[in-house]
């Protein structure tokens, strides 16, 4: 079936460096991907998304890149900054299913 | 604030009991999510509702149940609660009925916390 697999955090980084968190997806037929970000005590929000292959989504300063090749949406940012502290999820809807796979979601600590 | 709205915020409860959780979706949407988050078993889907019908199942064991009702708003029934059942518990709307729609984005309730004791 299908499956999301995603780096393991904690994730802790110093404002203003680059980051980069791994997704990797397992699906048949051509799946639309997701990155969903959960600040503390709330639920979660779309942060940016891709539906076909070689697609970018971007939002707020993040990337990622629909890569069928590799199986991979990896999410990057330039510059983080302290408000981006959260936890990040990847997930993907494949084309005949109805719901959202999620990853096991990577929290990301930015210390000032 | 995504429109979503959760009650109650925090629930604690005995094990073998059952409990209720309401989700009112954003005006306008038809379809609510129920979704399980815990530290084992990561975000799950659980169940959709589309204008008072089921639409998709997922993990949702034999003891829950959910119903949406003619205003839209969702309930997940939880019953002979165990202590794995802990933990939070978040409501998704959405306008149509299909996940994979790009005009059908999620939209995200703050969460039910249930603590099983």
């Amino acid at each position: 079936g299908n499956s999301v697999t995603q780096m393991e955090g904690p994730v802790t980084l110093s404002e203003e460096a680059f980051l980069t968190i791994n997704c990797t997806y397992t699906a048949t037929g051509y799946p639309s991907l997701f990155w969903y970000v959960q600040y503390p005590g709330e639920g979660l929000q779309l942060l940016l998304k891709a539906t076909k292959a070689d697609d970018k989504g971007s939002n707020k300063g993040f990337e990622a890149t629909y890569r069928k090749e590799t199986t991979s949406f990896h999410l990057e940012k330039g510059s983080v900054q302290v408000s981006d502290s959260a936890v990040y999820f990847c997930a993907l809807v494949g084309s005949s299913a109805s719901k959202i796979i999620f990853g096991s979601g990577t929290r990301l600590s930015i210390r000032p | 604030d995504s429109g979503v709205t959760q009650t109650p915020k925090h629930l604690i409860t005995a094990t073998g009991q059952r409990v209720t959780l309401r989700c009112s979706p954003r005006s306008g949407d038809l379809s609510v999510y129920w979704y399980q988050q815990s530290l084992d078993q990561g975000l799950q889907f659980l169940i959709q509702y589309y204008n008072g019908e089921e639409r998709a199942k997922g993990n949702i064991l034999e003891r829950f149940s959910a119903q949406q009702f003619p205003d839209l708003h969702s309930e997940l029934n939880l019953s002979s609660l165990e202590l794995g059942d802990s933990a939070l518990y978040f409501c998704a709307s959405s306008v149509g009925g299909r996940a994979e729609s790009s005009y059908n984005e999620q939209f995200f309730g703050p969460g039910t916390r249930l603590t099983v004791l």
